[in-house]
């Protein structure tokens, strides 16, 4: 699987958009974009995935750039229920499904 | 549902002593996988599992072994505690062609 690189962190001000960006230049085509948060103490909790085209739930947007070489996850109007770490994986679809997680980006919603 | 459970939330053990988690999930997944995850890092795969009766390792398996007897169980064993295994221990599901894995509460433990 892809590594990918996040900041270790980033402060967003309360009810403004939240941009999070992650590079993962060696991406293959096969390969998935994944977002993960784990809210302090708890477990992972899944965000949202796309493979080249943007997508959005009611948690979030992802952008992929053209060359998916890098993503950015977008929440639109960040609360401080927000404060987290987020994860950005890429792997394949199918397979065992394992998650490779690095260190993630702490992000911490100010009011 | 109750989704992912994980028995015990807490526990310490003193070194050399024994134990085993039990992780539970009621949604009929095939995949279930043991993380570990110490302060400031992200989560570690320790071993998983496709399927009934299947484990494999993961990133970190040494001075763990697991067992997958039931679909909807998967045992994560210590046999002689070391405190390099004070961590936080997640348990997560999926189905077969699933996205999505599904985490438990995770078990804090301690070996002194």
């Amino acid at each position: 699987d892809a590594k990918t690189t996040q900041p270790p962190s980033m402060d967003c001000a309360e009810g403004r958009a939240a941009n999070l960006p992650c590079n993962h230049s060696t991406i293959s085509g096969n390969e998935y974009v994944y977002w993960y948060r784990q809210i302090h103490s708890q477990g992972p909790q899944y965000i949202i995935h796309g493979l080249k085209n943007n997508e959005t739930n009611e948690m979030a947007s992802l952008i992929i750039t053209e060359d998916r070489k890098s993503s950015t996850l977008i929440l639109p109007h960040a609360t401080l229920r927000d404060t987290a770490v987020y994860y950005c994986i890429v792997r394949v679809f199918y397979g065992n499904n394992r998650l490779a997680f690095g260190k993630g980006n702490q992000v911490v919603v100010i009011p | 549902n109750a989704g992912v459970t994980q028995t015990p939330k807490f526990r310490v053990l003193k070194t050399g002593q024994s134990m085993t988690l039990l992780c539970a999930q009621d949604m009929n997944h095939e995949y279930m996988y043991w993380y570990r995850q110490d302060p400031g890092m992200g989560l570690r795969l320790i071993h998983y599992s496709v399927g009934e009766g299947t484990t494999a390792k993961g990133e970190v398996p040494d001075g763990y072994n697991v067992s997958r007897l039931k679909k909807q169980n998967f045992l994560l064993g210590l046999e002689s505690a070391a405190p390099s295994q004070t961590s936080v221990y997640f348990c997560a599901s999926s189905g077969r062609h699933d996205y999505e894995q599904y985490f438990g509460p995770g078990t804090r433990l301690t070996v002194t």
